[in-house]
């Protein structure tokens, strides 16, 4: 069974600039979540989509990030414009039950 | 609120010896569930083990264990004859049914390097 897809790997931009970072979650999975990880830290929920609504959006910074999970599969999360203090790693999960989340490998981003 | 502290920032071994994580959580939830992760230098978080609060049975699974206390809310993780493959951040992390829409609450993790 295939993991939890996301690219790119790396993204290097410029302050101002927009990013996009896209994620297809295991075949099956409703849930899907991003996360930030800032380096020496755990991972913080963004948001979490049930099928294509997105159910808890609370830690997402609204006036530069937003996201999308139209068709209930893949999600692509954007930041526009980037900030220098947005460099981090940033993961995508998804889960079929809710308890047990498997995460993709990330997108490593600096923003410069 | 829910909380998870990872006391040890880093640990350091040689190779065979064992090793264990700790872990002490705060909830006010009755049921919950507790994760081991386990992040190598490639980035991706790997599922350890999940424990369900009312399950206070220890599990081992190879040369890992796990010892859940309700008591004392910990949730410790051993390494039994590390090795250098074992090197990775791992991170424990505590997930709750109740208000908060069921959200996964992590610790800073504990950096394990294993020497051979």
């Amino acid at each position: 069974e295939a993991g939890v897809v996301q690219s790119p790997r790396y993204k290097i931009i410029e302050k101002k600039q927009p990013v996009a970072f896209w994620c297809n979650p295991i075949s099956g999975h409703n849930t899907l979540y991003w996360y930030l990880q800032n380096l020496g830290q755990g991972p913080e929920l963004l948001i979490r989509y049930e099928n294509e609504e997105a159910v808890d959006d609370s830690q997402l910074p609204k006036d530069r990030f937003s996201a999308e999970r139209l068709k209930g599969v893949d999600s692509t999360l954007k930041i526009q414009p980037a900030e220098l203090g947005d460099s981090a790693v940033y993961l995508c999960a998804s889960s079929g039950r809710m308890e047990t989340q498997y995460f993709g490998p990330g997108t490593r981003l600096l923003v410069l | 609120a829910q909380k998870v502290t990872q006391a040890q920032t880093e640990i350091s071994v040689v190779e065979k010896e064992d090793v264990t994580l700790d872990c002490v959580y705060e909830t006010r939830d009755t049921t919950y569930y507790l994760f081991w992760y386990k992040q190598p230098p490639s980035g991706e978080l790997v599922f350890l083990i999940r424990r369900n609060s009312f399950d206070e049975q220890n599990e081992i699974s190879g040369r890992y264990s796990w010892n859940f206390q309700k008591s004392t809310s910990s949730f410790n993780f051993t390494i039994t004859a590390s090795q250098v493959v074992d090197s990775a951040v791992y991170f424990c992390a505590l997930f709750d049914r109740g208000s908060t829409l069921g959200r996964l609450y992590f610790g800073r993790g504990t950096q394990l390097t294993v020497w051979p």
